[in-house]
Protein backbone atom coordinates (compact mmCIF):
# COMPACT_ATOMS: atom_id res chain seq x y z
CA UNK A 1 0.00 0.00 0.00
CA UNK A 2 0.96 3.53 -0.74
CA UNK A 3 2.85 5.00 2.03
CA UNK A 4 2.81 8.60 3.33
CA UNK A 5 3.22 11.02 0.38
CA UNK A 6 4.51 14.70 0.99
CA UNK A 7 4.74 17.25 -1.57
CA UNK A 8 6.47 19.47 -2.70
CA UNK A 9 10.18 17.69 -2.28
CA UNK A 10 11.74 20.49 -2.39
CA UNK A 11 10.75 24.69 -1.76
CA UNK A 12 12.95 27.52 -2.03
CA UNK A 13 11.00 30.41 -0.98
CA UNK A 14 12.08 33.81 0.02
CA UNK A 15 12.15 35.51 3.08
CA UNK A 16 8.69 37.60 4.14
CA UNK A 17 6.74 34.67 1.82
CA UNK A 18 4.46 32.07 2.84
CA UNK A 19 4.25 28.43 2.35
CA UNK A 20 1.64 25.59 2.28
CA UNK A 21 3.01 22.16 2.31
CA UNK A 22 1.12 18.93 1.48
CA UNK A 23 0.75 15.33 3.11
CA UNK A 24 -1.57 12.34 2.23
CA UNK A 25 -1.48 9.79 4.91
CA UNK A 26 -1.45 6.41 4.58
CA UNK A 27 -4.79 5.26 3.37
CA UNK A 28 -7.03 4.30 6.58
CA UNK A 29 -5.02 6.35 8.57
CA UNK A 30 -6.52 9.43 10.61
CA UNK A 31 -4.17 10.87 12.83
CA UNK A 32 -1.23 13.28 11.27
CA UNK A 33 1.63 14.68 12.22
CA UNK A 34 4.08 16.99 11.77
CA UNK A 35 7.52 18.21 12.94
CA UNK A 36 10.47 19.95 11.91
CA UNK A 37 13.67 18.72 11.92
CA UNK A 38 16.86 21.16 11.90
CA UNK A 39 20.57 20.76 11.08
CA UNK A 40 22.01 19.35 14.50
CA UNK A 41 18.36 19.35 16.24
CA UNK A 42 16.09 16.23 16.69
CA UNK A 43 12.56 15.97 15.38
CA UNK A 44 10.46 18.94 17.22
CA UNK A 45 6.90 18.35 17.54
CA UNK A 46 4.61 20.96 15.44
CA UNK A 47 0.92 19.75 15.54
CA UNK A 48 -1.16 16.42 15.28
CA UNK A 49 -4.47 16.35 13.68
CA UNK A 50 -6.97 13.84 13.93
CA UNK A 51 -10.75 13.58 12.26
CA UNK A 52 -9.92 17.61 11.02
CA UNK A 53 -9.46 18.71 14.90
CA UNK A 54 -5.94 19.88 16.23
CA UNK A 55 -5.37 17.52 18.58
CA UNK A 56 -1.87 18.68 20.39
CA UNK A 57 0.42 21.53 19.80
CA UNK A 58 4.11 22.27 19.95
CA UNK A 59 5.89 25.32 20.57
CA UNK A 60 5.95 27.40 17.67
CA UNK A 61 4.72 30.65 16.97
CA UNK A 62 1.70 31.47 15.37
CA UNK A 63 3.12 31.62 11.96
CA UNK A 64 2.86 27.83 11.58
CA UNK A 65 -0.32 26.74 11.19
CA UNK A 66 -1.63 23.37 9.88
CA UNK A 67 -5.43 21.81 9.00
CA UNK A 68 -6.80 18.18 7.89
CA UNK A 69 -9.51 17.52 4.78
CA UNK A 70 -12.26 14.93 5.66
CA UNK A 71 -9.94 12.77 3.53
CA UNK A 72 -7.58 12.88 6.05
CA UNK A 73 -5.32 14.76 4.04
CA UNK A 74 -3.25 17.78 6.03
CA UNK A 75 -1.77 20.57 5.05
CA UNK A 76 0.95 23.38 6.79
CA UNK A 77 1.44 26.88 6.13
CA UNK A 78 4.39 29.24 6.83
CA UNK A 79 3.49 32.33 6.63
CA UNK A 80 5.89 35.80 6.78
CA UNK A 81 8.77 33.08 6.43
CA UNK A 82 12.27 33.72 7.88
CA UNK A 83 15.77 32.26 7.14
CA UNK A 84 15.47 29.86 10.51
CA UNK A 85 12.30 28.02 9.20
CA UNK A 86 14.74 26.73 6.57
CA UNK A 87 14.27 22.83 7.75
CA UNK A 88 12.77 19.26 6.75
CA UNK A 89 9.26 19.22 7.49
CA UNK A 90 8.25 15.63 7.96
CA UNK A 91 4.90 14.65 8.32
CA UNK A 92 3.56 11.18 9.90
CA UNK A 93 0.48 9.26 10.33
CA UNK A 94 -1.00 6.89 11.91
CA UNK A 95 -4.53 4.62 12.44
CA UNK A 96 -5.62 6.93 15.67
CA UNK A 97 -3.74 9.33 18.33
CA UNK A 98 -3.49 5.90 20.36
CA UNK A 99 -1.68 4.87 17.95
CA UNK A 100 1.30 7.13 17.90
CA UNK A 101 4.29 6.19 19.16
CA UNK A 102 3.39 2.53 18.08
CA UNK A 103 2.00 2.94 14.68
CA UNK A 104 4.28 6.30 13.19
CA UNK A 105 5.15 6.48 9.40
CA UNK A 106 6.88 8.56 8.25
CA UNK A 107 7.37 9.99 4.77
CA UNK A 108 9.81 11.38 3.29
CA UNK A 109 9.62 14.76 4.12
CA UNK A 110 9.47 18.43 2.64
CA UNK A 111 13.01 20.48 2.26
CA UNK A 112 12.51 24.05 2.91
CA UNK A 113 14.71 26.71 1.64
CA UNK A 114 14.71 30.52 2.61
CA UNK A 115 16.71 32.93 0.88
CA UNK B 1 14.35 22.28 28.20
CA UNK B 2 15.35 19.05 26.43
CA UNK B 3 13.37 16.09 27.93
CA UNK B 4 15.06 13.74 25.65
CA UNK B 5 19.06 13.97 24.99
CA UNK B 6 21.54 11.43 22.53
CA UNK B 7 24.36 12.97 23.93
CA UNK B 8 26.48 11.60 21.06
CA UNK B 9 26.15 13.31 17.76
CA UNK B 10 28.17 10.25 16.37
CA UNK B 11 29.69 6.75 16.61
CA UNK B 12 32.33 4.98 14.01
CA UNK B 13 32.10 1.38 14.41
CA UNK B 14 33.60 -1.75 12.91
CA UNK B 15 31.98 -4.08 10.96
CA UNK B 16 30.73 -7.00 13.22
CA UNK B 17 31.55 -5.68 16.07
CA UNK B 18 28.44 -4.27 18.37
CA UNK B 19 27.08 -0.65 18.38
CA UNK B 20 25.27 0.98 21.53
CA UNK B 21 23.47 3.92 20.98
CA UNK B 22 22.57 6.07 24.21
CA UNK B 23 19.42 7.96 25.12
CA UNK B 24 18.84 9.94 28.75
CA UNK B 25 15.60 11.53 29.68
CA UNK B 26 14.05 13.60 31.89
CA UNK B 27 10.61 12.95 32.30
CA UNK B 28 9.30 10.44 34.59
CA UNK B 29 5.97 10.32 33.06
CA UNK B 30 7.32 8.74 29.73
CA UNK B 31 6.19 5.31 29.60
CA UNK B 32 7.12 4.28 26.13
CA UNK B 33 9.90 4.99 24.05
CA UNK B 34 11.31 4.15 20.43
CA UNK B 35 14.17 3.74 18.24
CA UNK B 36 14.14 5.20 14.71
CA UNK B 37 16.30 5.20 12.06
CA UNK B 38 16.81 7.51 9.16
CA UNK B 39 19.14 7.82 5.55
CA UNK B 40 19.39 10.95 4.42
CA UNK B 41 16.75 12.30 2.04
CA UNK B 42 14.25 9.90 3.48
CA UNK B 43 11.93 9.93 6.66
CA UNK B 44 12.91 8.14 9.90
CA UNK B 45 11.76 4.52 10.24
CA UNK B 46 10.56 2.63 13.13
CA UNK B 47 12.54 0.52 14.41
CA UNK B 48 12.13 -0.92 17.77
CA UNK B 49 10.38 0.08 20.94
CA UNK B 50 10.33 -0.81 24.47
CA UNK B 51 7.18 -0.17 26.70
CA UNK B 52 8.27 1.21 30.54
CA UNK B 53 6.54 -2.03 31.83
CA UNK B 54 10.00 -3.89 30.75
CA UNK B 55 13.26 -3.41 30.75
CA UNK B 56 14.58 -5.44 27.64
CA UNK B 57 13.19 -6.10 23.84
CA UNK B 58 14.77 -7.94 21.54
CA UNK B 59 13.82 -7.45 17.49
CA UNK B 60 17.14 -9.64 15.48
CA UNK B 61 20.30 -7.80 15.54
CA UNK B 62 18.62 -4.97 17.89
CA UNK B 63 17.95 -4.73 21.45
CA UNK B 64 16.76 -2.33 23.38
CA UNK B 65 17.62 -1.64 27.19
CA UNK B 66 15.38 0.37 29.80
CA UNK B 67 16.84 1.53 33.23
CA UNK B 68 13.70 3.56 34.64
CA UNK B 69 15.74 4.44 37.68
CA UNK B 70 18.22 5.69 35.77
CA UNK B 71 15.95 7.47 33.29
CA UNK B 72 18.58 5.42 30.16
CA UNK B 73 17.77 3.71 27.48
CA UNK B 74 19.79 1.95 25.18
CA UNK B 75 19.69 0.54 21.87
CA UNK B 76 22.44 -2.45 20.58
CA UNK B 77 22.93 -3.50 17.36
CA UNK B 78 25.08 -6.90 17.36
CA UNK B 79 26.62 -7.40 14.61
CA UNK B 80 27.07 -3.37 13.17
CA UNK B 81 26.18 -4.23 9.58
CA UNK B 82 27.48 -1.30 6.87
CA UNK B 83 23.95 -0.77 5.83
CA UNK B 84 23.19 0.37 9.35
CA UNK B 85 25.18 3.42 9.00
CA UNK B 86 22.24 6.21 9.47
CA UNK B 87 21.03 8.30 12.09
CA UNK B 88 19.79 7.02 14.91
CA UNK B 89 16.98 9.07 16.80
CA UNK B 90 15.43 8.26 20.55
CA UNK B 91 12.02 9.00 20.69
CA UNK B 92 9.44 9.17 24.14
CA UNK B 93 5.67 9.04 24.57
CA UNK B 94 3.99 9.38 27.93
CA UNK B 95 0.59 8.71 28.80
CA UNK B 96 0.59 5.01 27.02
CA UNK B 97 1.03 6.68 23.06
CA UNK B 98 -1.49 9.27 23.48
CA UNK B 99 0.60 12.26 23.52
CA UNK B 100 3.24 13.33 20.98
CA UNK B 101 6.48 11.75 20.25
CA UNK B 102 9.48 13.52 22.09
CA UNK B 103 12.78 13.24 19.60
CA UNK B 104 16.26 13.60 20.83
CA UNK B 105 18.40 14.99 18.44
CA UNK B 106 19.90 11.53 16.69
CA UNK B 107 23.26 10.05 16.65
CA UNK B 108 25.08 9.21 13.22
CA UNK B 109 26.53 5.84 13.24
CA UNK B 110 28.80 4.89 10.60
CA UNK B 111 29.54 0.98 10.58
CA UNK B 112 33.23 0.72 8.82
CA UNK B 113 33.80 -2.34 6.64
Amino acid sequence: KAGVTQTPRYLIKTRGQQVTLSCSPISGHRSVSWYQQTPGQGLQFLFEYFSETQRNKGNFPGRFSGRQFSNSRSEMNVSTLELGDSALYLCASSLDPQGAGYGYTFGSGTRLTVV
Amino acid sequence: DQQVKQNSPSLSVQEGRISILNCDYTNSMFDYFLWYKKYPAEGPTFLISISSIKDKNEDGRFTVFLNKSAKHLSLHIVPSQPGDSAVYFCAASAGSGNTPLVFGKGTRLSVIA
